[in-house]
């Protein structure tokens, strides 16, 4: 079974810190995905990688970086939190870039909380 | 742009049968996939249409029409541990993102 794990279930940080969220997979995919999940607006994709070193824009960008060195990796960056920030944050990933129809395997998720 | 249209919430009684239905509209559409989320857990991927039609897996069963961007999952037999939230997702052609929207709460009742 595939298993992605994030590094932090909870985390609390304050304005203005630069905070990162770490994600691992096990299974060699070479797709990797950021999400937050909030109330009422379910998952956004923040950004996404199907390559080591190699990153693209999802649908809410702003405010956020990731790094990609290692293929099992994944890591998402705030550069300076801000409390519109505080949301639930998953991390996926799936197997290869050639089977667009692979299933995306989620971690259980990170709460962030910006005070 | 992308669109995607799903009911916020359905009730059921245990052993009934649930339709949950998804619109979607979005550029270079090449599949709609269904995922489960239960309160505090990780969305967990339930099933894959490509093709216009039925796919059954088990109690479970999802359903395509290409032409009316139109999709449902249909769950069968109820239980009390299908509460949860059912996403349905499509997957464009641009960097094979998957798109999700809100979600629908599903609430199976005794």
């Amino acid at each position: 079974d595939v298993k992605v794990t994030q590094s932090s279930r909870y985390l609390v940080k304050r304005t203005g810190e630069k905070v990162f969220l770490e994600c691992v997979q096990d299974m060699d995919h070479e797709n990797m995905f950021w999400y937050r999940q909030d109330p009422g607006l379910g998952l956004r994709l923040i950004y996404f990688s199907y390559d080591v070193k190699m990153k693209e824009k999802g649908d809410i960008p702003e405010g956020y970086s990731v790094s990609r060195e290692k293929k099992e990796r994944f890591s998402l960056i705030l550069e300076s939190a801000s409390t519109n920030q505080t949301s639930m944050y998953l991390c996926a990933s799936s197997l290869s870039a050639d089977s667009i129809n692979s299933p995306l395997h989620f971690g259980n998720g990170t709460r962030l909380t910006v005070t | 742009g992308q669109s995607l249209e799903q009911p916020s919430e359905v009730t059921a009684v245990e052993g009934a049968i649930v339709q949950i239905n998804c619109t979607y509209q979005t550029s270079g559409f090449y599949g709609l996939s269904w995922y489960q989320q239960h309160d505090g857990g990780a969305p967990t991927f339930l099933s894959y249409n490509a093709l216009d039609g039925l796919e059954e897996t088990g109690r479970f069963s999802s359903f395509l029409s290409r032409s009316d961007s139109y999709g449902y999952l249909l769950l069968q037999e109820l239980q009390m541990k299908d509460s949860a939230s059912y996403f349905c997702a499509p997957g464009n052609t641009g960097g094979f993102k998957t798109i999700f929207g809100a979600g629908t709460r599903l609430f199976v009742k005794a």
